[in-house]
C-alpha cells in the first residue's frame, strides 16, 4: 500500500513565488492533517480536515490554504513564500470511527521547503 | 489547552542500557496518548497509543510506556537500546477537546552509543 503519499520531496522557492503541495492517501481516511517541522518545536498544526469539503484552521495557519474537494487529496497552497516558511511539511491521515480522537495519524514522509 | 511536555531533547543511552524518554501531558478530560519515532528524512511512524483500558502499553520493535493519571505522565521505556534505536521520538495527545487535533511535543533525539 502507497499509504500517504507527498509531492514534491524538496523545493527551493524565492520570496512572493507561489506553490502547492500535494498529499494523496489511498486508505480511505476520512480526516487529514497538514503539519510543518521546525527544528526543536516539534510539530505545529496548520490546517485539517474532517472530510471532503470541509477544512478548518490549527494553530499556524498564517499565510497557508488549503481545499478537499475528494476524500484521497489534501493539497496545501503557499501564497507569497517568506522565509518564515522554511521548513519541513508534513501531511497526515487517520480514520475516526464511533470512537474520535484515538486513531493513530499515519504520515507521509515529508516536503522540505526552502524561502530565500 | 493542551500541551506535552518531553524532558531531555536529547538522550545518549549505551548499547544494552535502558532507554527512558519522558513525556508529561495536560488534559482536563481523559487523554489519548501516543508515541511516534521519525527516522532520518522520513515521516513519523506509531510505536504506541494509550486509549482506554490497561495502563501498560506495548508497542512495536520493543517499547511500552505506562500511563500514570496521578503524574499526567506517559514515559517511554525499552530494556535494552539497540544501534537501530537512534531516532526522534515524539509523545502526542489528543482528547474529546481538541477538536479532532493531536498536540505534538517537541521531540526527544535518542544516540545509541556503541
Amino acid at each position: 500500500n502507497a499509504g500517504v503519499t507527498q509531492t514534491p520531496k524538496f523545493r527551493i522557492l524565492k520570496i512572493g513565488q507561489s506553490m502547492t503541495l500535494q498529499c494523496t492517501q489511498d486508505m480511505n481516511h476520512n480526516y487529514m492533517y497538514w503539519y510543518r517541522q521546525d527544528p526543536g518545536m516539534g510539530l505545529k498544526l496548520i490546517y485539517y480536515s474532517v472530510g471532503a469539503g470541509i477544512t478548518d484552521k490549527g494553530e499556524v495557519p498564517n499565510g497557508y490554504n488549503v481545499s478537499r474537494s475528494t476524500t484521497e487529496d489534501f493539497p496545501l497552497r503557499l501564497e507569497l513564500a517568506a522565509p518564515s516558511q522554511t521548513s519541513v511539511y508534513f501531511c497526515a491521515s487517520s480514520y475516526s470511527g464511533s470512537v474520535p480522537y484515538n486513531s493513530p495519524l499515519h504520515f507521509g514522509n515529508g516536503t522540505r521547503l526552502t524561502v530565500t | 489547552a493542551q500541551s506535552v511536555t518531553q524532558l531531555g531533547s536529547h538522550v545518549s543511552v549505551s548499547e544494552g542500557a535502558l532507554v527512558l524518554l519522558r513525556c508529561n501531558y495536560s488534559s482536563s478530560v481523559p487523554p489519548y496518548l501516543f508515541w511516534y519515532v521519525q527516522y532520518p528524512n522520513q515521516g513519523l511512524q506509531l510505536l504506541l497509543k494509550y486509549t482506554t483500558g490497561a495502563t501498560l502499553v506495548k508497542g512495536i520493535n520493543g517499547f511500552e510506556a505506562e500511563f500514570k493519571k496521578s503524574e499526567t505522565s506517559f514515559h517511554l521505556t525499552k530494556p535494552s537500546a539497540h544501534m537501530s534505536d537512534a531516532a526522534e521520538y515524539f509523545c502526542a495527545v489528543s482528547d474529546t477537546n481538541t477538536g479532532n487535533q493531536f498536540y505534538f511535543g517537541t521531540g526527544t533525539s535518542l544516540t545509541v552509543i556503541p
